[in-house]
């Protein structure tokens, strides 16, 4: 099993640029997770999907966050315009339902995002 | 999730001293997962407990569910340099699956 897979690995831009951000689940899994970590706020739920579903997005900080889930294998979450305040480490998580409460979150490696 | 405190925010020791982070809640939790975060890395399911007073056990960490589900602890006994990470806490949802919420997370270095 790969595991969840994110790319990039790391994005720099600069501050008004869109930024999209990619993670493949781990097949088989019905629930896919969006995370942020900074320091301050340590790890953050932004959104969360069941089933391609989004579930809660109440962690989303504001309209220039949205996630996609178009299909079981494939996440987008997505900010425009970027600003420096958004640089953070995304992480992707998923897990299997069918499991709880012995299953737990998987996570991909994350992808570094710095706004210049 | 409900929300969870976690505590001490740092701790360093030295090689072969024990560490303890705990995990608290003002409101009953259904359930408690730890991580562990290697610097640089993601963080890594450790162990999930669900049952009043529950304690596990792998190999040298000790986890514990507090009577009345309020609050959480990890113990790592004789800490060795591998132990160097952030430890989490998080609750999940109970029957309402999925809102996995972190604690602050404790950082925590290994002088050898």
């Amino acid at each position: 099993d790969a595991g969840v897979i994110q790319s990039p690995r790391h994005e720099v831009t600069e501050m008004g640029q869109e930024v999209t951000l990619r993670c493949k689940p781990i097949s088989g899994h019905d629930y896919l997770f969006w995370y942020r970590q900074t320091m301050m706020r340590g790890l953050e739920l932004l959104i969360y999907f069941n089933n391609n579903v989004p579930i809660d997005d109440s962690g989303m900080p504001e309209d220039r966050f949205s996630a996609k889930m178009p299909n079981a294998s494939f996440s987008t979450l997505k900010i425009q315009p970027s600003e420096p305040r958004d640089s953070a480490v995304y992480f992707c998580a998923s897990s299997f339902r069918a499991g709880w409460p012995n299953s737990p979150l998987h996570f991909g490696n994350g992808t570094r995002l710095t706004v210049t | 999730g409900q929300q969870v405190m976690q505590i001490p925010q740092y701790q360093h020791v030295q090689e072969g001293e024990d560490f303890t982070t705990y995990c608290n809640s003002s409101t009953t939790l259904s359930n408690i997962q730890w991580y562990k975060q290697r610097p640089g890395g993601h963080p890594v399911f450790l162990i999930q407990l669900v049952k009043s007073g529950e304690v596990k056990k792998q190999k040298r960490l000790t986890f514990q569910f507090g009577e009345a589900k309020k609050n959480s602890s990890l113990h790592i006994t004789a800490t060795q340099t591998t132990d160097v990470g952030t430890y989490f806490c998080g609750n999940a949802g109970g029957t309402s699956y999925g809102k996995l919420t972190f604690g602050q997370g404790t950082i925590l270095t290994v002088h050898p």
